[in-house]
């Protein structure tokens, strides 16, 4: 079965580094996503992107972050300046509303620690 | 605004007792997704169910099965014979996009232990 996978697993990077988080979504999925989960609560949402835009953002998605899409496989997160509180277990993930019975598959996540 | 409660912060059952995860979700849409994932300790999100708005029939799938109520605002999660397996964080979550990119609102989650 297709799934979406996240690379690196863990990061650990100092405060006030960037950070690029990459993602390989599904093939033939046209919707990206990134969620982030905070240790011990909830998943929340990021931002989404569909045809090389992006088609919604939460608040937490200031202008510290972006996203690409910069070939035809990957999905990015990048983060400019990494602070304490970016630390989190960051999700992506696609889907394809090609077919309304598909749902979100995301990936393993990748731990993002900020020292 | 979207919003999903998962009252149950911590459940511990022991082994083979059912088990029942509630989730109230908010809407103002009168057409939406509902779902449920699991978070083993691992860590990976896993789907495990997609409900829309408009299929109100309750669906079991093994041991899992899902109690839709729209005059409620509830879709509750019962595991039938707990097995230490099913031990994870679970999630309820909503989308009020039925096309287009679905942002997903997650509940706290509930963190089930099954004890041996």
């Amino acid at each position: 079965e297709p799934e979406v996978t996240q690379t690196p697993s863990h990061q650990v990077t100092q405060m006030g580094q960037e950070v690029i988080l990459r993602c390989v979504p599904i093939s033939n999925h046209l919707y990206f996503y990134w969620y982030r989960q905070i240790l011990g609560q909830k998943v929340e949402f990021l931002v989404s992107f569909y045809n090389n835009e992006i088609s919604e953002k939460s608040e937490i998605f200031d202008d510290q972050f972006s996203v690409e899409r910069p070939d035809g496989s990957n999905f990015t997160l990048k983060i400019r300046s990494t602070k304490l509180e970016d630390s989190a277990m960051y999700f992506c993930a696609s889907s394809t509303n090609q077919d309304s019975n598909q749902p979100q598959h995301f990936g393993d996540g990748t731990r993002l620690s900020i020292l | 605004a979207q919003k999903v409660t998962q009252a149950q912060t911590e459940i511990s059952v022991v082994e083979k007792e059912d088990v029942t995860l509630d989730c109230v979700y908010e809407t103002r849409d009168t057409t939406y997704y509902l779902f449920w994932y699991k978070q083993p300790p691992s860590g990976e999100l896993v789907f495990l169910i997609r409900r829309n708005s408009f299929d109100e029939q309750n669906e079991i799938s093994g041991r899992y099965s899902w109690n839709f109520q729209k005059s409620t605002s509830s879709f509750n999660f019962t595991i039938t014979a707990s097995q230490v397996v099913d031990s994870a964080v679970y999630f309820c979550a909503l989308s009020e996009s039925l096309l287009g990119a679905q942002k997903l609102v997650f509940g706290q989650g509930t963190r089930l232990t099954i004890n041996p």
